[in-house]
């Protein structure tokens, strides 16, 4: 069965850094998200994305934050200078269609901040 | 925006027994609620959902009912399993995913 994949599993970093997070998501589906989730507190919404733009995105998702599809597989989540209140686990997610379609999440990528 | 709460915080239980997770949602538009299953480290998985449609839908040994009047929904496992120990998380869909804080449960052998 298909899944969403991510790279890295794991990214440490220095306050300030850029980093780039990496998320395959499943070949045939159009809508694409990240999600964070700081430790043992719920999964927060970051933004969506389709047909090459953001459909929506939360009041976390500020201009130290961008998402991009460069290929017809990836998609990545880009933030520009890391704080350390940015550590947290990144879920990148994807669904084929319409509106109650199943989200299916990646595995993960755990982002630490130092 | 959607505000969705979820209780309790954490469930133990004995194995064999029933357990119960309930959430609530503020916004009347929500129409779809996903339950996803975390293990320690892992992906959140979905494990059963409800449209805004149908009041119960049950698989195996998972059920999840809705009360629209209400706005709320619970998850109900039966005949509980050691490897049911996980978070749960419950969420509404408007326009995107508001999920509750989860769930920790324990299921004792």
């Amino acid at each position: 069965e298909p899944e969403v994949t991510q790279t890295p599993s794991h990214q440490v970093t220095q306050m300030g850094q850029e980093v780039i997070l990496r998320c395959v998501p499943i070949s045939n589906h159009l809508y694409f998200y990240w999600y964070r989730q700081i430790l043992g507190q719920k999964v927060e919404f970051l933004v969506s994305f389709y047909n090459n733009e953001i459909s929506e995105k939360s009041e976390i998702f500020d201009d130290q934050f961008s998402v991009e599809r460069p290929d017809g597989s990836n998609f990545t989540l880009k933030i520009r200078s890391t704080k350390l209140e940015d550590s947290a686990m990144y879920f990148c997610a994807s669904k084929r269609g319409g509106s109650t379609d199943t989200q299916y999440f990646g595995p993960g990528t755990r982002l630490t901040v130092l | 925006g959607e505000n969705v709460e979820q209780h309790p915080s954490t469930l133990s239980v004995q194995e064999g027994d029933s357990a119960v997770i309930k959430c609530t949602y503020s916004d009347s538009a929500s129409n779809y609620f996903p339950w996803y299953k975390q293990e320690l480290g892992k992906r959140p998985q979905l494990i059963i959902d409800i449209r805004s449609n149908v009041g119960e839908k049950k698989d195996q040994r998972i059920a999840v009912t809705l009360n629209k009047t209400a706005k709320h929904f619970s998850l109900h496992i039966t005949e509980t399993q050691p490897e049911d120990s996980a978070v749960y998380f419950c969420a509404a869909l408007v326009g995107r995913l508001y999920f509750g804080r989860g769930t920790q449960l324990t299921v004792w052998p």
